[in-house]
C-alpha cells in the first residue's frame, strides 16, 4: 500500500517568513494529492491540492510543488500571518480496487510568532 | 445546509459499552469515509465505502463496523468499546475520492 512521510513534524516561524513542508509518497499510481489545514478543535479543510500532470500550483500565499520521479511534494507558505498557525496534513491518492483511497502524512504543526 | 454532519458532537461512555455515531452528507458524493484521530493529531483511516465497494483498513478490530442505510449516511457502529477507542472521530465524504469533505468530529471518551 501507499506510504506518505511529512517532515518537519513541528514549524516554528516569525510572522512574515515562509515556511515549507515536504512529502514523500511510494506508490507511483497515486495521482491526486491534496495538503489539508486543521486549526485546534476544527475539522481538517482542504486548502490546496494538486494532481499528476502539474509541476506546481499556486494560491494567493499558498503553493504547492510536486516532483513525480522523486515522488516528492511540498507545500510553502509565504508572508505566514499568526491564524496560519494550524496543523497542515498532507496526502496522496491512490487506486484500490475500483475507489480512491487516501492516505495522510502524520502532520506538522505550524506555530507563526506574533 | 451544513455539508457534512455527525452526531453526537461528544460521547462519554463507559468501557464494555456498545455506541454509535451518525453521518450525514448532503453533497451528493459517491464515497464516505471513517477517519479516527488520536491524541497526536494523526489520521488513520478506518474505512472507504461506496455504492460498490467497502474498503477496510486492515488494523481496524472488528469491533468496529460501518453501515451505509443509504448514499447520503454512513454510521459508525462500535462494539465493547475499550480506553483505547478515546480519540476523534471524523466522518467524510468525496466525489470519487478527491477532495474530502470532513464533518465536525466526535469526540468519543472510555472511562
Amino acid at each position: 500500500g501507499e506510504n506518505v512521510e511529512q517532515h518537519p513534524s513541528t514549524l516554528s516561524v516569525q510572522e512574515g517568513d515562509s515556511a515549507v513542508i515536504k512529502c514523500t509518497y511510494s506508490d507511483s499510481a497515486s495521482n491526486y494529492f491534496p495538503w489539508y489545514k486543521q486549526e485546534l478543535g476544527k475539522r481538517p479543510q482542504l486548502i490546496i491540492d494538486i494532481r499528476s500532470n502539474v509541476g506546481e500550483k499556486k494560491d494567493q500565499r499558498i503553493a504547492v510543488t510536486l516532483n513525480k520521479t522523486a515522488k516528492h511534494f511540498s507545500l510553502h507558505i509565504t508572508e505566514t500571518q499568526p491564524e496560519d498557525s494550524a496543523v497542515y496534513f498532507c496526502a496522496a491518492m491512490h487506486a484500490s480496487g475500483g475507489s480512491y483511497i487516501p492516505t495522510f502524512g502524520r502532520g506538522t504543526s505550524l506555530i507563526v510568532h506574533p | 445546509d451544513t455539508a457534512v454532519s455527525q452526531t453526537p458532537k461528544y460521547l462519554v461512555t463507559q468501557m464494555g459499552n456498545d455506541k454509535s455515531i451518525k453521518c450525514e452528507q448532503n453533497l451528493g458524493h459517491d464515497t464516505m469515509y471513517w477517519y479516527k484521530q488520536d491524541s497526536k493529531k494523526f489520521l488513520k483511516i478506518m474505512f472507504s465505502y461506496n455504492n460498490k465497494e467497502l474498503i477496510i483498513n486492515e488494523t481496524v478490530p472488528n469491533r468496529f463496523s460501518p453501515k451505509s442505510p443509504d448514499k447520503a449516511h454512513l454510521n459508525l457502529h462500535i462494539n465493547s468499546l475499550e480506553l483505547g477507542d478515546s480519540a476523534v472521530y471524523f466522518c467524510a465524504s468525496s466525489h470519487s475520492g478527491e477532495t474530502q469533505y470532513f464533518g465536525p468530529g466526535t469526540r468519543l471518551l472510555v472511562l
